[in-house]
């Protein structure tokens, strides 16, 4: 059982937007920065938001992050085909004095 | 560019000691302010953090798995290491390094391809 709750999956049409929760708590989210990653099979997974909201260098503007209390989001706008795969946050929790990564959800585009 | 190689035996066995190398190009493990970790992902299941160290040697552990692993670092050779002992079939998973990690920080931007290690008699 994660730290961090994730809906398990999320799915879309291509063009809509699609948003993915990340549910925490006082001594993760609500003090520290959250990232997200996008996990493809076979693949290692790929930064797409750190420090909640901002983008690495080559990651599209349909990713973006936000966070507000215990709890972050990630949306993506104009989905495509290839945004199919599995989606991650993660944030320090000062309980552990560690990382911690949510269960990640599964997004299909139908 | 960032590249990060994980290299280690393929099969270990129950008991034993799982022992992984990653080896940086691109970059210097002694770059002040960076951190590296280990991150593992069991199969069907999600990211588990590990661990990070920073050049100077200081570490972060996860604490469920803090008795049994250390992670090292040697600058000489632009490598840090992971040694995970008495395994269990629990352990098997692909295990990648990463540029990132350190206190207070979850970003981890460069990663390695990973490499699955089974633990199994």
């Amino acid at each position: 059982q994660s730290v961090l709750t994730q809906p398990p999956s999320a799915s879309g049409t291509p063009g809509q937007r699609v948003i993915i929760s990340c549910s925490g708590s006082s001594s993760n989210i609500g003090r520290n920065h959250v990232c997200w990653y996008q996990k493809l099979p076979g693949t290692a997974p790929r930064l797409l938001i750190y420090r909640s909201s901002l983008r690495p260098s080559g990651v599209p503007d349909r990713f973006s992050g936000s966070k507000s209390g215990a709890s972050a989001s990630l949306a993506i706008s104009g989905l495509r085909s290839e945004d199919e795969a599995d989606y991650y946050c993660a944030t320090w929790d000062d309980s552990v004095s560690g990382v911690v990564f949510g269960g990640g959800a599964k997004l299909t585009v139908l | 560019q960032v590249q990060l190689q994980e290299s280690g035996p393929g099969l270990v066995r129950p008991s034993q000691t799982l022992a992984l190398t990653c080896t940086v190009s691109g970059d210097s493990i002694s770059t002040d302010g960076i951190h590296w970790s280990w991150i593992r992902q069991s199969p069907g299941k999600g990211l588990e953090w590990i661990g990070s160290i920073y050049h100077s040697g200081s570490t972060d552990y996860n604490p469920a798995l803090k008795s049994r692993v250390t992670i090292s670092v040697d600058t000489s050779k632009n490598q840090f290491s992971l040694k995970v002992r008495s395994v269990t079939a629990a352990d098997t998973a692909v295990y990648y390094c990463a540029r990132g990690g350190g206190p207070y920080s979850s970003s981890f931007d460069f990663w390695g391809q990973g490499t699955l290690v089974p633990v199994s008699s």
